[in-house]
């Protein structure tokens, strides 16, 4: 299948820092990217997609202010959480679709963030 | 998209067949059935994904009922590299722009 690479894999930062996570489609071009949370014990829950060139569109409750999205290229995508505060930690995954991959959206090994 | 039901966790001894159930009863004529796996702390993994056919490929088969309510995901020979939840999802065809809903999905334990 194809590879979806996200860097870092885990960051520890101080509240009131910014962290960025970017996501990679190695192999293939991804036309859309998506942005998923998990909070331990739950399930995954859709943040955000990105299409190449476009504005990002943000589910419900997720603030567009503090989740700023890039999708600059067909293989990259960049998350940055601004002004992190402890509750911002998660585990976050992001995931691709698009040329070669078809319909399947094929997902990176997520980052972990602990805001201290 | 429409909604899934699988039971929370399952048991499987190592070398058996796991047979996992979904229900989606509400499914739509144009929505195809997903299944990822999630291994601990880990990104989900693509697995299969049907309309009204069976499918096979080197990781499992999936079985669709004819009415498309249910399926059921098989993994033919069970390893304890298969302990993972197991998610269900329906999504229109085409993908395109939607994200995927996942439920709370099947932790599959393997047996030794």
């Amino acid at each position: 299948g194809a590879v979806v690479s996200q860097h870092p894999s885990w960051v520890i930062c101080k509240s009131g820092t910014s962290v960025k996570i970017e996501c990679r489609s190695l192999d293939f071009q991804a036309t859309t990217m998506f942005w998923y949370r998990q909070f331990p014990k739950q399930s995954l829950m859709l943040m955000a997609t990105s299409n190449e060139g476009s504005k990002a569109t943000y589910e419900q409750g997720v603030e567009k202010d503090k989740f700023l999205i890039n999708h600059a290229s067909l293989t990259l995508s960049t998350l940055t959480v601004t002004s992190a505060h402890p509750e911002d930690s998660s585990f976050y995954i992001c995931s691709a679709e698009g040329g070669t991959s078809g319909v399947k959206q094929f997902f990176g090994p997520g980052t972990r963030l602990t805001v201290l | 998209d429409a909604k899934t039901t699988q039971p929370p966790s399952m048991d499987c001894a190592e070398g058996r067949a796991a047979n996992l159930p979904c229900n989606h009863s509400t499914i739509s004529g144009n929505e195809y059935v997903y299944w990822y796996r999630q291994i601990h702390s880990q990104g989900p993994q693509y697995i299969i994904h049907g309309l009204k056919n069976n499918e096979t490929n080197e990781m499992a088969s999936l079985i669709i009922t004819e009415d498309r309510k249910s399926s059921t995901l098989i993994l033919p020979h069970a390893t304890l590299r298969d302990t993972a939840v197991y998610y269900c999802i329906v999504r229109a065809s085409g993908g395109g722009a939607d994200g995927l809903t996942f439920g709370k999905g099947t932790h599959l334990i393997i047996q030794p």
